[in-house]
């Protein structure tokens, strides 16, 4: 079944921008429909949604991030990705990726990005 | 925003007792809800969807019911491995909303 992996910067400064990419492996990114979500979970705290990107390209954002955000999807890469410009600190926080459909519910096992001079 | 609120935010059961989690949602999201468990370090791991039907592999004794605006996660006889952290979701409506969480812990 569908496996996938975060990449991301680890650190990341203040007011710069914070891209983090997907790889999906055992299967394809353009047909399955999947829902490629994104979530994070600050230090302590409970769990967030980020927002998602159907394989058409269609997309949902958080709206509490929405004018910071930016979700793509690369098929010839099978991977989709993520970016988040203006960073604070408040953006600190273990980001995952999932893949959900219907009964089918895998995640990514997480990449922790810093945000800190 | 539906708000999600969880309850308990903690609890503390021992080995073998029948656990209760609720969650309720602001306004009716009919049974577009999940449940995920959350050990220390790891991921999330969804055990139930469509706020009743078992996640495929998920042991038979996580339960769930609920529609509308109150649902349930059961644990009929708690194990050791499900010391852990619990969340409701629900992808009703946008954003999607979690719980805040309860934590599950030895007594």
């Amino acid at each position: 079944q569908v496996q996938l992996q975060e990449s991301g910067p680890g650190l990341v400064k203040p007011s710069r921008t914070l891209s983090i990419t997907c790889t999906v492996s055992r299967g394809s990114i353009s047909n399955g429909g999947f829902y490629w979500n994104w979530f994070r979970q600050r230090p302590g705290k409970g769990l967030e949604w980020i927002g998602y990107i159907f394989e058409t390209g269609t997309t949902y954002y958080n709206p509490s991030l929405k004018s910071r955000l930016r979700l793509s999807v690369d098929t010839s890469k099978n991977q989709f990705s993520l970016q988040l410009s203006s960073v604070t600190a408040a953006d600190t926080a273990i980001y995952y990726c999932a893949a959900l459909r219907n009964a089918v519910d895998i995640w990514g096992q997480g990449t922790k990005v810093t945000v800190s001079s | 925003d539906i708000q999600m609120t969880q309850s308990p935010s903690s609890l503390s059961a021992s080995v073998g007792d029948r656990v209760t989690i609720t969650c309720r949602a602001s306004q009716g999201i009919r049974i577009d809800l999940g449940w995920y468990q959350q050990k220390p370090g790891k991921a999330p791991q969804r055990l139930i969807f469509a706020a009743s039907s078992l996640q495929s592999g998920v042991p038979s004794r996580f339960s769930g019911s609920g529609s509308g605006t109150e649902f349930t996660l059961t644990i009929s006889s708690l194990q050791p491995e499900d010391f852990a952290t619990y969340y409701c979701l629900q992808h009703n409506s946008y954003p999607w909303t979690f719980g805040q969480g309860t934590k599950v812990e030895i007594k």
